[in-house]
């Protein structure tokens, strides 16, 4: 179990450009999540997805910010133009079968974005 | 609707000394509910859980809580700190019978002195 895999760790980019993030899920696991954390926030739910479709992207902040999940193991979220206010830690999630019976969420390392 | 509370966002203690974090949660129907903890620079890893059973859950590292209904409470403790135990710690709830989504709590940092 290699766990959730998250690209790239760090990442700097200037205002207005654009930045994507990747994860690659447990292999198995049906549910993947998508979190923001910052010191002002905690930690926000941004979107998550069930077997490759989105669920619910109410948490997604602007049209500037979109997550695809093209297969099971691989998801992306974009941000495009990107803003100094995006700077946060991105995390992803992925969950087995069986949230039934509250299957805890398996969390990556991270990406750490900053803008400026 | 499910929501969680953390009272306070940092608690500090010596090494040695009893670690209490506390966890209040919201929710309608019977819940699941989860503490999870963070290492700087990482992610998030399942400390313990508690689905239904035995209200006292034993988790890892020493940690345990407490499922208590009454009180709609379920917080963390461990006997003796080490400096090893600073991090932190989120609280998670989860609404049986809902989309089984958790809901975090703000987090707590744990700070051991030594």
């Amino acid at each position: 179990d290699a766990g959730v895999i998250q690209s790239p760790r760090h990442e700097v980019t200037e205002m207005g450009q654009e930045v994507t993030l990747r994860c690659k899920p447990i292999s198995g696991h049906d549910y993947l999540f998508w979190y923001r954390q910052t010191m002002m926030r905690g930690l926000e739910l941004l979107i998550y997805f069930n077997n490759n479709v989105p669920i619910d992207d109410s948490g997604m902040p602007e049209d500037r910010f979109s997550a695809k999940m093209p297969n099971a193991s691989f998801s992306t979220l974009k941000i495009q133009p990107s803003e100094p206010r995006d700077s946060a830690v991105y995390f992803c999630a992925s969950r087995p079968p069986g949230g039934a019976v509250g299957s805890p969420l398996h969390f990556g390392n991270g990406t750490r974005l900053t803008v400026t | 609707a499910q929501s969680v509370t953390q009272l306070g966002s940092h608690v500090s203690v010596s090494e040695g000394a009893l670690v209490l974090l506390r966890c209040n949660y919201s929710s309608s129907v019977p819940p699941y509910l989860f503490w999870y903890v963070q290492y700087p620079n990482q992610g998030l890893q399942l400390l313990l859980k508690y689905t239904t059973g035995a209200t006292l859950v034993k988790g890892i590292n020493g940690f345990e809580a407490e499922f208590k209904k009454s009180e709609t409470s379920f917080h963390l403790t461990k006997p003796s700190a080490h400096m090893s135990d600073a991090a932190e710690y989120f609280c998670a709830v989860i609404s049986s019978g809902g989309s089984y989504i958790p809901t975090f709590g703000r987090g707590t940092s744990l700070i051991v002195h030594p």
